[in-house]
């Protein structure tokens, strides 16, 4: 089967760096994404990473490094309205068009 | 603009009522999913069409059953819904790349409430 895991909190004040990590288990892997959920909103897409190394997109990096089936999201700069979960999620296993997500880790950010 | 809807934002049913959740999208995406989000339990996929009429159970399907007529609509169907059925229900849509990112897009989540 396939799992993952990541911290279920993270606290930070504003402007501050955080990273959160998450590392799986899989039989195939495609490749490890990111989402951002704010509370009652939908998930949405922030990142991917397919090979090792870094993905920058603005504030938010991923880094992913398959031989040792860990990956990170780093948040740079933080604001208020990073306090949001946020979710890896893995292709892999018995198809690639399906993502297993971890269960997430809700990021406090303070002023 | 991508857009996944949801047929309710927020749902009440009683124990052993027969409960239908639509779903639609506009993007022409072949990948369509529906997903439960418990706390702490992050979201667990039900079931996933990747293209008309077609089906695949994912890890939680029991006590569930799907309908893909139209490429652009997905259905959830609870045959009789019970108390561990009450949930927030999140579906989502993809167009399937093998070789790259395929992005989810979801709704905006029905919180179902069985009594």
């Amino acid at each position: 089967g396939q799992s993952l895991e990541q911290p279920s909190e993270v606290t930070a004040v504003e402007g501050a760096i955080v990273q959160i990590n998450c590392t799986y288990q899989t039989s195939g892997f495609y490749g490890l994404s990111w989402y951002q959920q704010h509370d009652g909103g939908a998930p949405t897409f922030l990142s991917y990473n397919a090979l090792d190394g870094l993905e920058e997109t603005g504030r938010f990096s991923s880094f992913l490094s398959r031989s040792d089936s860990y990956g990170y999201l780093l948040l740079q700069e933080l604001q208020m309205k990073d306090s949001a979960s946020y979710f890896c999620a893995v292709r892999g296993g018995t198809g690639f068009q399906k993502l297993v997500f971890g269960t997430g880790t809700r990021l406090l950010v303070s002023p | 603009d991508v857009k996944v809807t949801q047929s309710s934002r927020y749902l009440v049913k009683r124990t052993g009522e027969k409960v239908f959740l639509e779903c639609v999208q506009d993007m022409d995406h072949e990948n369509m999913f529906w997903y439960r989000q418990d706390p702490g339990l992050g979201l667990r996929l039900i079931y996933f069409s990747y293209d008309v009429k077609m089906k695949e159970k994912g890890d939680i399907p029991e006590g569930y059953s799907v309908s893909r007529e139209k490429k652009e609509r997905f259905s959830l169907i609870l045959e009789s819904a019970s108390t561990n059925q009450t949930s927030m229900y999140l579906c989502a849509s993809s167009f399937p790349r093998k070789s790259s990112t395929d992005t989810q897009y979801f709704g905006p989540g029905t919180r179902l409430t069985v009594l």
